[in-house]
């Protein structure tokens, strides 16, 4: 059974950093591409990031490029997000979702960016 | 801002189809296919839908896909109340190098 579960979250202050990890089990990791989704409460999905399965290919939304840094650890089987320069609105559910089809997702780990 | 549109609700009783519109452009839904998404209240997605029509293992086959042009759209037929959630459109941008999502619609089972 594929599992994904996210950790990580928590309360930071505004220009703080935070880092996301997503462990994976159930399936051969390396083989898969992943991302980062998220999503502000009350609020529409976003996705925040894609990185390849061998990390050749990686991209970010406008919203978070030169703030947010996507990895991964293939030998690990775990997916990461570096959040920096944190702000209000980034206040979220960060999801963790595999493929480009995001056909399995974990449960989230909550981020509020509050002082 | 999403650059897929959809309708912020929808609704019908127990038994009826409910039908829901995505609306993008050439750079998305365009060029690409379009999943579906469900969120059940306080819980996380799944998908429902990928490749325009195609259903994952286990998705009943009361939810269909389609695709035409710069627009796709998700039916729901013989509607259940445990079908009352969120759901979301999704397509690569090729423009934006970005997965964008709809806006989501709230669907409600009267």
């Amino acid at each position: 059974e594929v599992q994904l579960v996210e950790s990580g979250g928590g309360l930071v202050q505004p220009g703080g950093s935070l880092r996301l990890s997503c462990a994976a089990s159930g399936f051969t990791f390396s083989s898969y591409s992943m991302n980062w989704v998220r999503q502000a409460p009350g609020k529409g999905l976003e996705w925040v990031s894609y990185i390849s399965s061998s990390s050749s290919t990686i991209y970010y939304a406008d919203s978070v490029k030169g703030r947010f840094t996507i990895s991964r650890d293939n030998a690990k089987n775990s997916l990461y997000l570096q959040m920096n320069s944190l702000r209000a609105e980034d206040t979220a559910v960060y999801y963790c979702a595999r493929e480009q089809s995001h056909e399995s997702w974990g449960q989230g780990t909550l981020v509020t960016v509050s002082s | 801002q999403s650059v897929l549109t959809q309708p912020p609700s929808a609704s019908g009783t127990p038994g009826q189809r409910v039908t829901i519109s995505c609306s993008g452009s050439s750079s998305n839904i365009g060029s690409n296919t379009v999943n579906w998404y469900q969120q059940l209240p306080g819980t996380a997605p799944k998908l429902l839908i990928y490749s325009n029509n195609q259903r994952p293992s286990g998705v009943p086959d009361r939810f269909s896909g389609s695709k035409s042009g710069t627009s796709a759209s998700l039916a729901i037929s013989g509607l259940q109340s445990e079908d009352e959630a969120d759901y979301y459109c999704a397509a690569w941008d090729d423009s934006l190098n970005a997965y964008v999502f709809g806006t989501g619609t709230k669907v409600t089972v009267l």
